[in-house]
């Protein structure tokens, strides 16, 4: 079966430091993935998706990046952080064929 | 543009039932799903159905969709109070080649013993 992690579960960083998420799917290959923002336990902003190593879209702009180096890994990156990227960032995966996608367990980001 | 709207909050009665509703207006929408969130995780997929169907069941849950009225509900029967969560409303389009998925704010469900 499938299986989707994250780490960190959470985080505390100061403002103006680095970023670095990673999302990790088991048991499929050549994932669709994606990263979503929940802002304040409220709705999902989809930032970015890849559907393939190296193939990365941004949805919003925004000091975050996004990298795929091996086809089920999925990182979430910034080199300067800012109070207003704290949320939960949320990872998910589907099949490229079917529609469901599936969300890992989050990350809790908070900016200080 | 794209756009899922749902209302932010419900109250029930545990053993009640439970509708919660989500309007869209995507009119090339082909799937619409229903996700669940418990306090600080992340969503479960409880359901979807694809926009050819009026009705989707499965055990406690009823999914109905109005296409005409781009209308979208959820039913929760014989409530308790372990469905108490933020439930989401999400859409897709077969003519989006990436799968994206546009959520609603989310509406969050109290369940008072």
């Amino acid at each position: 079966s499938q299986t989707i992690h994250q780490w960190p579960a959470t985080l505390v960083q100061p403002v103006g430091s680095p970023l670095s998420l990673e999302c990790t799917v088991e048991g499929t290959s050549n994932p669709n993935l994606y990263w979503y923002r929940q802002a304040a336990g409220r709705g999902l902003q989809l930032l970015f998706y890849s559907v393939g190593i190296g193939q990365i879209s941004s949805e919003v702009p925004q000091n975050l990046s996004a990298s795929r180096p091996q086809d089920r890994q999925f990182i979430l990156s910034s080199k300067k952080l800012l109070l207003s990227d704290s949320g939960f960032y949320l990872c998910a995966w589907s099949v490229a064929s079917v529609r469901e996608q599936y969300f890992g367990p989050g990350t809790r980001l908070t900016v200080t | 543009g794209e756009d899922v709207e749902q209302s932010l909050f419900l109250s029930v009665r545990e053993g009640d039932s439970s509708v919660i509703n989500c309007t869209y207006t995507d009119s090339s929408s082909t799937y619409l799903y229903w996700y669940k969130q418990e306090p600080g995780a992340g969503l479960q997929l409880l359901t979807y159905i694809f926009s050819n169907m009026d009705m989707k069941q499965d055990q406690r849950l009823t999914v109905l969709l109005n296409k005409k009225d781009k209308h979208l509900s959820l039913r929760i029967a014989d409530t308790q109070t372990g469905d108490s969560a933020i439930y989401f409303c999400a859409e897709t389009s077969l003519s989006s080649n990436t799968g994206k998925l546009i959520f609603g704010q989310g509406t969050t469900l109290q369940v008072k013993p």
